[in-house]
């Protein structure tokens, strides 16, 4: 696609429900990123996939959380029994992995509300 | 650890002023710095990127960097402040270990007529 989509763009849910968000990368882009970004804040890194392996997950907050990418394109971001503090925006990002100096293009964010 | 500091939460300029968005970091090894802008309902857009060689940087819509490793600093510049600039900016250097960006808490800049 001409660029990272992600859905939904908002998200209110009711604390204790799952929710799952999804990123769309731009199409040649083996590498995927998801962060987390707080009101008032700058994005944290969650964790990130290259093709559909994921050998970075140390940003994940809690066991809640986990993400998938198993066919090294579209990914989820799952959240399990979601608690007031993971109201945030969530970021997705992807880049072509040609080497360390890349740059790391940014979907629009998932606005989540928990209630 | 990296960090990366931005000391000035928000700034306002006057339209046709010059501008300076300041940004500190801390990385052990040569850092790569970026600098991203957040409009509102808009997605993170690069600005302009510091990887090796010309330590000043030109990138889109008039901004500049210089990275000063003297002084770990990696400062956002442009000349003359346009209305559409308002927005959020970010700086923000990579692990290059862990490809994990990291960013700063953001400088929220208003342009006044």
């Amino acid at each position: 696609g001409a660029g990272v989509s992600q859905s939904p763009r908002y998200k209110v849910t009711k604390r204790g429900q799952d929710v799952t968000l999804r990123c769309d990368p731009i199409s040649s882009h083996a590498t995927l990123y998801w962060y987390q970004q707080a009101l008032g804040q700058g994005p944290e890194f969650l964790t990130y996939f290259n093709y559909e392996a994921q050998p970075d997950k140390s940003g994940l907050p809690s066991d809640r959380f986990s993400a998938e990418r198993p066919e090294g394109s579209i990914s989820t971001l799952t959240i399990q029994r979601t608690e007031q503090r993971d109201s945030a925006m969530y970021r997705c990002a992807s880049s072509p992995n040609r080497g360390q100096q890349e740059t790391q293009y940014f979907g629009p964010g998932t606005r989540l509300l928990v209630l | 650890a990296q960090s990366v500091t931005q000391p000035d939460i928000h700034i306002t300029v006057s339209e046709g002023a010059s501008l300076e968005l300041r940004c500190n970091y801390s990385y052990g090894a040569t850092p790569y710095l970026f600098w991203y802008v957040q409009s509102p309902g808009q997605g993170l857009q690069l600005l302009l990127k510091y990887f090796s060689g010309d330590t000043l940087v030109q990138g889109i819509k008039g901004f500049e960097a210089e990275f000063k490793r003297s002084q770990s600093s990696f400062n956002l510049r442009k000349p003359s402040v346009h209305w559409s600039d308002a927005a959020e900016y970010f700086c923000a250097v990579m692990d290059t270990g862990r490809r994990a960006l990291t960013f700063g808490s953001g400088t929220r800049l208003q342009v006044q007529p």
